[in-house]
């Protein structure tokens, strides 16, 4: 199936540092989501974002729905360790189904 | 809160029996639920998507008469694996559709022996 590219695969990073992670398509979206996964559960999700250009904060976290409508970053600031778990992005059509990034594994230590 | 249940969170099972997941809405009634599939350190592929009183539809590689999906009514979705094999040991994943967005269950690990 289709999948979006995501970008870094992985990162292992010390407590505090800041995090930035992105997501590409060839294919445009109307939303675009990002979603956090921690072992052995579902996805929870962090931020939506519905409009082009569009910068949304949720605490600690921004993401930006790209001009384009082909890309979204994700930034995570000040990490602390319970950051750790695999961020998905998801970009959809309307209400039609997610198509999922590949995933960025973030490893925080102390 | 969770607004989306799973049950079993985890069932192991003998190759050739068939394995019913349970997904639940709990506070929506959801007119739409996705059913996907994550193999260890892959993303989440979608399976299927449910529609409550119409037949489910499978995206393109999913066999429909292996993975049953009964969506009866707004609350309420399931996934039948039929004659499991080990190689549909994965983990399952509901989500709902709310509007624009989708909030997922917490998964049922399937393990086939």
């Amino acid at each position: 199936g289709q999948q979006l590219n995501q970008s870094p695969q992985s990162m292992f990073i010390q407590e505090g540092e800041d995090v930035s992670m992105n997501c590409t398509s060839s294919s445009i979206f109307n939303t675009w989501l990002w979603y956090k996964q921690d072992p052995g559960e579902g996805p929870v999700l962090l931020i939506a974002l519905y409009k082009a250009g569009e910068l949304t904060s949720n605490g600690r976290l921004t993401a930006q729905f790209g001009i384009t409508r082909k890309d979204s970053f994700l930034n995570i600031s000040a990490s602390i360790p319970s950051d750790v778990g695999i961020y998905f992005c998801a970009g959809q059509l309307g209400t039609d189904k997610l198509i999922f990034g590949t995933g960025t594994r973030l490893q925080v230590f102390p | 809160g969770a607004v989306v249940s799973q049950h079993p969170s985890w069932v192991i099972c003998k190759s050739g029996t068939s394995v019913k997941i349970e997904c639940r809405s709990l506070d929506f009634q959801a007119t739409t639920m996705f059913w996907y599939r994550q193999f260890p350190k892959q993303s989440l592929m979608l399976m299927a998507t449910s529609n409550e009183g119409s037949k489910a539809t499978y995206e393109q590689g999913v066999e429909k008469d292996k993975f049953l999906i009964n969506h009866a009514s707004l609350t309420l979705s399931t996934l039948t694996v039929t004659s499991a094999h080990p190689e549909d040991s994965s983990f399952y994943i509901c989500s709902q559709g709310r509007g624009d967005t989708q909030y997922f269950g917490p998964g049922t690990r399937l393990t086939v022996l």
